[in-house]
């Protein structure tokens, strides 16, 4: 079956540290994105790309980087200059559909905890 | 600029019906979503309007589209245990086809 994967499910970093999130689709598709979620506050979104080595920074991407060298990875690195980094991230890919709308899947999501 | 709002609590019994509502600013949106999240979970598209329809229903659910007004909503009708999860009204942006998304409501169904 295709879907989108994100590894780890829970991930616990150090203050100062970086950490990279992994997000793995199969669906073929071009687009994918990074949302950060905190309570009461929505999805906002972190990164986005459209095509293999093209990526764009989205609203939040401050502390963030990306990279998009192949079309089915898109791992998010939170670095240290993300001061408050605690928060649960999803992943998403997105797809043509008939009549010009788009198809979104998303992944199960990391809870990223700073200890 | 864009921006989506909604409640963030609705407390319901099960049986009864239950009215998410979302606002949004973009009046060029084409496509807008209602998406359901269980608890630690990524989102689970729910149902979609094109922004040329007022009312699109699916089984239990029931979605009002007021291009005047901006506002969106969403009826489950007789809403059960399983219903209980965060809503999230969303719009598609301009820009890559990011969507927008609202606050999210928490939905709480009481037996």
């Amino acid at each position: 079956d295709g879907g989108i994967t994100q590894s780890p499910k829970y991930l616990f970093r150090k203050e100062g540290q970086n950490v990279t999130l992994s997000c793995e689709q199969n669906l073929n598709h071009d687009a994918m994105y990074w949302y950060r979620q905190d309570p009461g506050q929505g999805l906002r979104l972190i990164y986005y790309s459209q095509i293999v080595n093209d990526f764009q920074k989205g609203d939040i991407a401050e502390g963030y980087s990306v990279s998009r060298e192949k079309k089915e990875s898109f791992p998010l690195t939170v670095t240290s200059a993300q001061k408050n980094p605690t928060a649960f991230y999803l992943c998403a890919s997105r797809r043509w559909m008939d009549g010009g709308n788009y198809g979104y899947t998303f992944g199960s999501g990391t809870r990223l905890t700073v200890v | 600029g864009e921006d989506v709002e909604q409640s963030l609590f609705l407390s319901v019994r099960e049986g009864d019906s239950s009215v998410i509502n979302c606002t949004y600013t973009d009046s060029s949106s084409t496509y807008l979503y209602w998406y359901k999240q269980e608890p630690g979970a990524g989102l689970q598209l729910l149902t979609y309007i094109f922004s040329n329809m007022d009312m699109k229903q699916d089984q239990r659910l029931t979605v009002l589209l007021n291009k005047k007004d901006k506002h969106l909503s969403l009826r489950i009708a007789d809403t059960q245990t399983g219903d209980s999860a965060i809503y999230f009204c969303a719009e598609r942006g301009g820009q890559g086809g990011k969507l927008i998304f609202g606050q999210g409501t928490e939905l709480s169904v009481k037996p």
